[in-house]
């Protein structure tokens, strides 16, 4: 168990839709990076946060979204949900934002779009 | 851009024996971080080891090592005495060391999928 817990487990929903992703990150840690994994892209990195601020974008698409909140909790918000969405996307956190600081994964959202 | 690249989609070993995966990758910079992850069926991601790009030991962790090669851009990664708990997708990935922007953020292989024969 990394520490880091993401609700909910698997998310069935149509296209069209919009749904909401929750990670909290490790106790203490400060900084949240989102990933997708599908089997067409692989792993990609989408967005980081740290301590409440976007610090990094990947490959996101302009129909999703994140937000880290006070608590340093994060949701990554994913609209006009098309087929192509449909992967695990993944949290993982780190004490800070350095290159030093290790990440942890937690252990995924499924998504499916139908 | 940093890219990563595992050339083998699938490996098998037999329990007990020893197994090599293999990873490439690509960048100009020259400080560095590589790491191989694990993802088990229940599909967690599990770091197994991780290397210093500075640090020419290669790194090991109980039965898994690398075979780091700086300037053939090459980290690959040894199992032995494999077990039946190895049977996994192992992913290799790259992590620069270069302050700012998106550089802190882990860039994947494709993975290769592991399969422990009894």
């Amino acid at each position: 168990d990394s520490g880091v817990t993401q609700t909910p487990k698997h998310l069935i929903t149509a296209t069209g839709q919009r749904v909401t992703l929750r990670c909290s990150p490790r106790s203490g840690d400060l900084s949240v990076y989102w990933y997708q994994q599908s089997l067409d892209q692989g792993l990609q990195f989408l967005i980081q946060y740290y301590n409440g601020e976007e610090r990094a974008k990947g490959n996101i698409l302009e129909r999703f979204s994140a937000q880290q909140f006070p608590d340093l909790h994060s949701e990554l918000n994913l609209s006009s949900l098309e087929l192509g969405d449909s992967a695990l996307y993944f949290c993982a956190s780190s004490a800070g934002q350095g290159p030093t600081y290790e990440q942890y994964f937690g252990p995924g959202t499924r998504l499916t779009v139908t | 851009a940093q890219t990563v690249t595992q050339s083998q989609p699938e490996m098998s070993v037999q329990e007990a024996e020893t197994v090599t995966l293999s990873c490439t990758y690509d960048t100009s910079e020259s400080d560095y971080y590589l790491f191989w992850y694990k993802q088990p069926p229940s599909r967690q991601m599990i770091l197994v080891i991780r290397q210093e790009a500075y640090k020419q030991q290669n790194a090991t962790e109980n039965r898994f090592s690398v075979n780091f090669q700086k300037a053939a851009k090459s980290f690959s990664l040894k199992i032995s005495d494999s077990q039946l708990g190895d049977a996994a997708m192992y992913f290799c990935a790259y992590r620069s060391r270069t302050s700012g922007g998106s550089n802190y953020k882990l860039t994947f292989g494709k993975g290769t999928l592991l399969t422990v024969n009894p």
